[in-house]
């Protein structure tokens, strides 16, 4: 099993450029997660889909932040436009129903000058 | 979900067992208790997870108590590569339901 896996590993942009972070969650899982963390704040979660349908989007920073699963094995975070303020690490998780256990990928580490 | 309250850190000499307590006095019947670890530059992984019976698993144990106000996770024999901060998180266990942070406690483990 390849678990869950993110794309880029690292992002190096400068602000006001758009970044788009990636994630193929398990196969057959019905729940992706998208979480971020910094040293300040933690880990947070950001947004969540069950069957690729957006559940909670309350930790979303605002309206420059977007995601999207239009499928069940692929889902992208968006940042438009981005700010020093977005460098970050970010989780990507997934998790099967009647499981619950959540398996999170390697992460994407964004750096914004 | 109900607060969790761990120690800031803890240490452990290689070999021997980690004991890792959280406090959860504000549980509700419904809530799991869960156990994530993330070690360094990695994402988070799941441990353990119990409602009111102590669970063991290949990784750990969990202990909870008769009131479920606390519960106790134990690496029996840690080792160098258990160092991480680990995370206790109360949750209803609901299809997709999403996981809280805190801010664990960092456990060093000592050769």
């Amino acid at each position: 099993d390849a678990g869950v896996i993110q794309s880029p590993r690292h992002e190096v942009t400068e602000m006001g450029q758009e970044v788009t972070l990636r994630c193929k969650p398990i196969s057959g899982h019905n729940s992706l997660f998208w979480y971020r963390q910094t040293m300040m704040r933690g880990l947070e979660l950001l947004i969540y889909f069950n069957n690729n349908v957006p559940i909670d989007d309350s930790g979303m920073p605002e309206d420059r932040f977007s995601a999207k699963m239009p499928n069940a094995s692929f889902s992208t975070l968006k940042i438009q436009p981005s700010e020093p303020r977005d460098s970050a690490v970010y989780f990507c998780a997934s998790s099967l129903a009647r499981e619950y256990e959540q398996y999170f990928g390697p992460g994407t580490r964004l750096t914004v000058t | 979900d109900a607060k969790t309250t761990q120690p800031t850190s803890m240490d452990c000499a290689e070999g021997r067992a980690a004991n890792l307590p959280c406090n959860h006095s504000t549980i509700s019947g419904n809530e799991y208790v869960y156990w994530y670890r993330q070690i360094h530059s990695q994402g988070p992984q799941y441990i353990i997870h119990g409602l009111k019976n102590n669970e063991t698993n290949e990784m750990a144990s969990l202990i909870i108590t008769e009131d479920r106000k606390s519960s106790t996770l134990i690496l029996p024999h840690a080792t160098l590569r258990d160092t991480a901060v680990y995370y206790c998180i109360v949750r209803v266990a609901e299809y997709g339901n999403k996981l809280v942070f805190g801010a664990g406690t960092i456990l060093r483990v000592k050769s």
